[in-house]
């Protein structure tokens, strides 16, 4: 089983640029996140989706879109890249509607803006 | 204003003997608690959990404990083994949103 698969693994922007961070899960979960850890930090809620067609905002939405257009994916959008979004984005997913709180996590997308 | 809080940035234990990292919160309203281990380059795994509404769960090596008047839960490995070498990270719930994640402790186990 793949689990939670992120592509890529590493990207380089310029300053300005967009890109689509892929996230795609093989396990039926309704519940999908995205996360971003920086240096030293804890990891931070961008977005999350709670099932097809339906996202909303986590504590750091700003400079980024996400859409849910099927169970699978979960894609995430920078628009306009900026030296702040280094970082390491992790997307994650959960089953059922019970929150216990374990989540399933991909390998990350470790994305450096210069 | 950080909920979950981690005060120790890292931790240095011998082989064998307890390993003992601490978490504390500020929000009475979470349901759930969780540790997680990352490794360098790969995600963050799950390890164990424990429901706000009991103060100790057991797996295995791994021991989470936690004390709600003190709003503290701390997470007991023992005996430690190299393997454990990682970054640990506490984690809490109480809602669809996910979770809300401390800044981490890096976990060196010595020879």
């Amino acid at each position: 089983n793949a689990g939670v698969t992120q592509t890529p693994k590493f990207r380089i922007l310029k300053i300005g640029q967009s890109m689509t961070l892929q996230c795609t899960q093989d396990m039926n979960h309704n519940y999908m996140y995205w996360y971003r850890q920086d240096p030293g930090m804890g990891l931070k809620l961008i977005y999350y989706s709670v099932g097809a067609g339906i996202t909303d905002k986590g504590e750091v939405p700003n400079g980024y879109n996400v859409s849910r257009s099927t169970t699978e994916d979960f894609p995430l959008r920078l628009e306009l890249a900026a030296p702040s979004q280094t970082s390491v984005y992790f997307c994650a997913s959960r089953p059922g509607q019970l929150n216990t709180g374990e989540l399933f996590f991909g390998e990350g997308s470790r994305l450096t803006v210069l | 204003d950080q909920q979950v809080k981690q005060n120790s940035p890292s931790l240095s234990v011998q082989e064998g003997r307890i390993s003992i990292l601490n978490c504390d919160y500020t929000n009475s309203m979470f349901d759930y608690f969780l540790w997680y281990k990352k490794y360098p380059a790969e995600g963050p795994t799950f390890l164990i959990s424990i429901s706000s509404i009991k103060d100790k769960n057991e797996d295995g090596r791994f021991t989470v404990f936690l004390n709600k008047s003190a709003k503290h839960l701390s997470l007991h490995i023992v005996p430690s083994q190299p393997g454990d070498s990682a970054v640990y990270f506490c984690a809490a719930t109480g809602g669809a949103d996910g979770l809300t994640f401390g800044k981490g402790t890096h976990l060196i186990i010595q020879p």
